[in-house]
């Protein structure tokens, strides 16, 4: 089954801060995704990637970054944290040819005062 | 975006009964993937189709790309159901999920 992992999974930080989220696969996927979720919503994708040095922009890139080093890490960066990215973070990947299936990460929780 | 409409919002179950979410899709999707979001904040991969039916236990879930709908059915719910469960869709000519909103159940003694 594939594996999908992420740390931190919990992060407090302040307003105004530098964070770094990381997401590890272990399974050769092609596609890497991070999505952040709130109460009311289902996940909304913010960036997402299909190989090492790839970027793609989703549907709430607004105030992060991300990078993708290596097929197996994609990274998420928030450089100047608000409180509106207090949220449960996800991070899935998929292989992107002849199916779809996404599979996901155990979430990081952060929270910014 | 709004491609994925879930249905309903909230749903409360007695032990032994059973009913069904559905999600409604305003394009063609290639597939569908069911999941729950259990109390640790987890995501557990339900179902995964691009066609027909799956069933796995008490669980059963249909898709259908022509009608742009999808059913998660839960028979014999049980208290640890509880939780709130998600339809996604990938859009054809894109490799993304779009979520629905959520449905959150509540099964109770």
């Amino acid at each position: 089954e594939a594996a999908v992992t992420q740390s931190p999974r919990n992060k407090v930080t302040v307003t105004g801060g530098n964070v770094t989220l990381s997401c590890r696969q272990t399974n050769s996927h092609n596609y890497m995704y991070w999505y952040r979720q709130d109460t009311g919503h289902g996940l909304r994708l913010i960036h997402y990637s299909y190989g090492a040095g790839n970027l793609q922009i989703g549907d709430v890139p607004d105030g992060y970054k991300a990078t993708r080093t290596t097929q197996e890490d994609f990274f998420l960066l928030l450089e100047l944290a608000s409180p509106s990215q207090t949220s449960l973070y996800f991070c899935a990947s998929s292989t992107g040819t002849g199916g779809y299936e996404q599979y996901f990460g155990p979430g990081t929780r952060l929270t910014v005062l | 975006g709004d491609q994925v409409e879930q249905s309903p919002s909230a749903l409360s179950l007695h032990e032994g009964t059973g009913s069904a979410l559905r999600c409604n899709f305003t394009t063609t999707m290639r597939a569908v993937q069911w999941f729950r979001k259990n109390s640790r904040g987890s995501l557990i991969n339900l179902f995964y189709l691009a066609s027909g039916t799956k069933e796995n236990g008490r669980l059963k879930s249909a898709f259908d790309s022509k009608e742009r709908y999808s059913t998660l059915h839960i028979r014999d719910a049980q208290l640890e159901d509880s939780g709130t469960y998600f339809c996604a869709a990938v859009m054809s000519n894109y490799n993304v999920l779009y979520f629905g909103s959520g449905t959150k159940l509540t099964v109770e003694p």
